[in-house]
């Protein structure tokens, strides 16, 4: 099966602690991207990477970070300085980096919440 | 810069019953136009998209939307709701204009539940 795979489904951070959320794709597409999702918030754009190696800040990227050392992976870690890191974290990807009329394909989310 | 809105956060219809869910759009040029669905703790699924050509989209699960330049909207509809319908709906804008983003913008989600 062609996919995008997110791991875990549910995530628990502690106070201080730096916690990696995966991201999975085998539809060898280009670009990929990170959104967090509040409630009545709609998606908000973390990071997104065009290319192995190269990434991109979005609208919200403070206390995130990413890698993207393979096509297929693309890892977000949540710091300890994001401060309100209690979301719905969505990963997707599309076929074409630059492409403005491309659809996203998105996996199944990772909902991360602080003990 | 791109914005789009989706100005009702839940909308109510009968089974049976046609739906609306409305998206009005802001790009500087002509934009591109996306609807995706979110079912309760699962990712977005692409629904159907604008890009040129005909004003009626066609997409998936028997929905369809209508882009109007005159009104900068892309209402998504369908003709007869179904209750498996229910669910999260967000409207997105990606803007071709020379310097616009290619990322698209998403809106903030209309909620359309469907009553038996």
């Amino acid at each position: 099966d062609g996919g995008i795979t997110q791991s875990p489904k549910y995530l628990f951070r502690k106070e201080g602690q730096n916690v990696t959320l995966s991201c999975e794709q085998n539809l060898n597409h280009d670009a990929m991207y990170w959104y967090r999702q509040d409630p009545g918030q709609g998606l908000r754009l973390i990071y997104y990477s065009q290319i192995v190696n190269d990434f991109q800040k979005g609208d919200i990227a403070e206390g995130y970070s990413v890698s993207r050392e393979k096509k297929e992976s693309f890892p977000l870690t949540v710091t300890s300085a994001q401060k309100n890191p209690t979301a719905f974290y969505l990963c997707a990807s599309s076929i074409q980096a630059g492409g403005r009329s491309e659809t996203q394909y998105f996996g199944p989310g990772t909902r991360l919440l602080v003990l | 810069a791109q914005s789009v809105a989706q100005p009702e956060d839940q909308v109510n219809v009968a089974e049976g019953n046609p739906l609306t869910v409305k998206c009005t759009y802001s790009v500087s040029g002509n934009p591109y136009l996306f609807w995706y669905v979110q079912y309760p703790n699962r990712g977005l699924q692409f629904l159907l998209k604008y890009i040129t050509g005909d004003n009626l989209v066609k997409g998936s699960y028997g929905f369809e939307a209508e882009f109007n330049k005159s009104q900068t909207s892309f209402h998504l509809k369908k003709p007869s709701a179904l209750v498996s319908d229910s669910a999260l709906y967000f409207c997105a804008v990606s803007d071709p204009a020379t310097g616009g983003s290619y990322i698209p913008t998403f809106g903030r989600g209309t909620s359309l539940i469907v009553h038996p």
